[in-house]
């Protein structure tokens, strides 16, 4: 069946440093791979997304690129605000299928 | 209202009590869906319906029972449960499932199981 991989965490980073936070995916055929966020107390929310292979993605400063070859998503961000703090969860859906899985999620605290 | 609503947020519950999850969508959307988000552990798809009929069940006890009278309700009625239940209940909806459409997610209703 279909996989997401997360880095594990917890991430933890002071304000301004650069974010990556890998994801890696098994799935047959071309999935549609998306970031969710979980903010304290809530659900989680779109971060964004990308369809096809060679694809960037891109929302509030935080982008990643849909990488076939490699099967990666990786988010980045070039620089984290302690507002940032969050779980993220990488995720992908699979159209033969019809069916979506979704990453461990990975924690990431960001200090002043 | 707008978006995912669920209620209630929070809910305490002995093992012999029996209580129901709400969860209403304002988006019109399709399909929608029960995950439980534990502690240290995967988000678990529950189950999904999609036009009101339910389109998965992911091996879930029988002591959680899904109820979906229209497109814009969803109801996780629960009985008998154990302590291990007790976790976050995330309730989304997309457009439809089987295309890849964002999800939607409510603020979820944390459970507690004594």
């Amino acid at each position: 069946g279909d996989s997401v991989t997360q880095m594990e965490g917890p991430v933890t980073l002071s304000e301004e440093a650069f974010l990556t936070i890998n994801c890696t995916y098994t799935a047959t055929g071309y999935p549609s791979l998306f970031w969710y966020v979980q903010y304290p107390g809530e659900g989680l929310q779109l971060l964004l997304k990308a369809t096809k292979a060679d694809d960037k993605g891109s929302n509030k400063g935080f982008e990643a690129t849909y990488r076939k070859e490699t099967t990666s998503f990786h988010l980045e961000k070039g620089s984290v605000q302690v507002s940032d703090s969050a779980v993220y969860f990488c995720a992908l859906f699979n159209t033969n299928a019809g069916k979506s899985t979704f990453g461990d999620g990975t924690t990431l605290t960001v200090k002043p | 209202e707008t978006g995912v609503t669920q209620t209630p947020r929070h809910l305490v519950m002995g093992m012999t009590n029996k209580k129901s999850l709400k969860c209403e969508q304002h988006l019109g959307h399709n399909a929608m869906y029960w995950y439980k988000q534990s502690a240290k552990k995967p988000l678990e798809l529950m189950f999904v319906y999609n036009f009101k009929e339910q389109t998965e069940n992911n091996s879930v006890p029988s002591r959680f029972s899904p109820e979906c009278p229209n497109s814009s309700h969803l109801f996780l009625h629960l009985h008998t449960l154990q302590p291990e239940d007790s976790a976050l209940y995330l309730c989304a909806s997309s457009q439809d499932s089987g295309s890849a459409n964002e999800q939607f997610f409510g603020p979820g209703t944390r459970l507690t199981v004594l």
